[in-house]
């Protein structure tokens, strides 16, 4: 069974920063593109990053790049994203996804989610 | 960025009937369009990818059509629990865009 579970959200005040971790289990880890999708209180479904399955490809959103960096660890079978300068407009539920491709195509299966709340 | 406007925002219709959702994409996109259906407190699940395929265990009254710019999902006869959010994603350029969603609520 392919599991998702994020970690390292919480309350930051503005310009700050926050690591998030999301460990995968169930599947071939390195054979998939990774990404991370960020849904606001109420709102739509915004991809924030993703990474092909060897590193070699890596893309970001408008609103994030520049702020966040997107790794991964197939060794450890985890997926990294590291956010500064954190504004409020990126307060959300930020949930791992797994690639149904090595290379960044759709979301087959998702984590629950981690919340960041970006507030003074 | 390509842009994907979805119609109508809302559409109300009772079990059994037939839904039709659109998505227009600001330019062609081919076939790379999938769409995912979210119920409130749920994450999202895959059900369409490249525009006509359905994803591992999407029943059968679920199928998506459409290449370029206009792409439709449609749910031949509403259950219960299709009653939710739908997004369209395309993955034709970076960066991978969703639309703003089509909610399918009970009349």
């Amino acid at each position: 069974e392919v599991q998702l579970v994020e970690s390292g959200g919480g309350l930051v005040q503005p310009g700050r920063s926050l690591r998030l971790s999301c460990a995968g289990s169930g599947f071939t880890f390195d054979d998939d593109a990774m990404h991370w999708v960020r849904q606001a209180p109420g709102k739509g479904l915004e991809w924030v990053s993703g990474i092909s399955w060897n590193s070699d490809g890596i893309g970001y959103a408008d609103s994030v790049k520049g702020r966040f960096t997107i790794s991964r660890d197939n060794a450890k079978n985890s997926l990294y994203l590291q956010m500064n300068s954190l504004r409020a407009e990126d307060t959300a539920l930020y949930y791992c996804a797994k690639d149904n491709s090595g290379w960044p195509n759709y979301f087959d299966y998702w984590g629950q989610g981690t919340l960041v709340t970006v507030s003074s | 960025e390509i842009v994907l406007t979805q119609s109508p925002a809302t559409l109300s219709l009772s079990p059994g009937e037939r839904a039709t959702l659109s998505c227009r994409a600001s330019q062609s996109v081919s076939s790379y369009l999938a769409w995912y259906q979210q119920k409130p407190g749920q994450t999202p699940r895959l059900l369409i990818y490249d525009a006509s395929n359905r994803a591992t265990g999407i029943p059968a009254r679920f199928s998506g059509s459409g290449s370029g710019t206009d792409f439709t999902l449609t749910i031949s006869s509403l259950e219960p629990e299709d009653f939710a959010v739908y997004y369209c994603q395309q993955r034709s350029n970076w960066p991978l865009t969703f639309g703003p969603g089509t909610k399918v609520d009970i009349k």
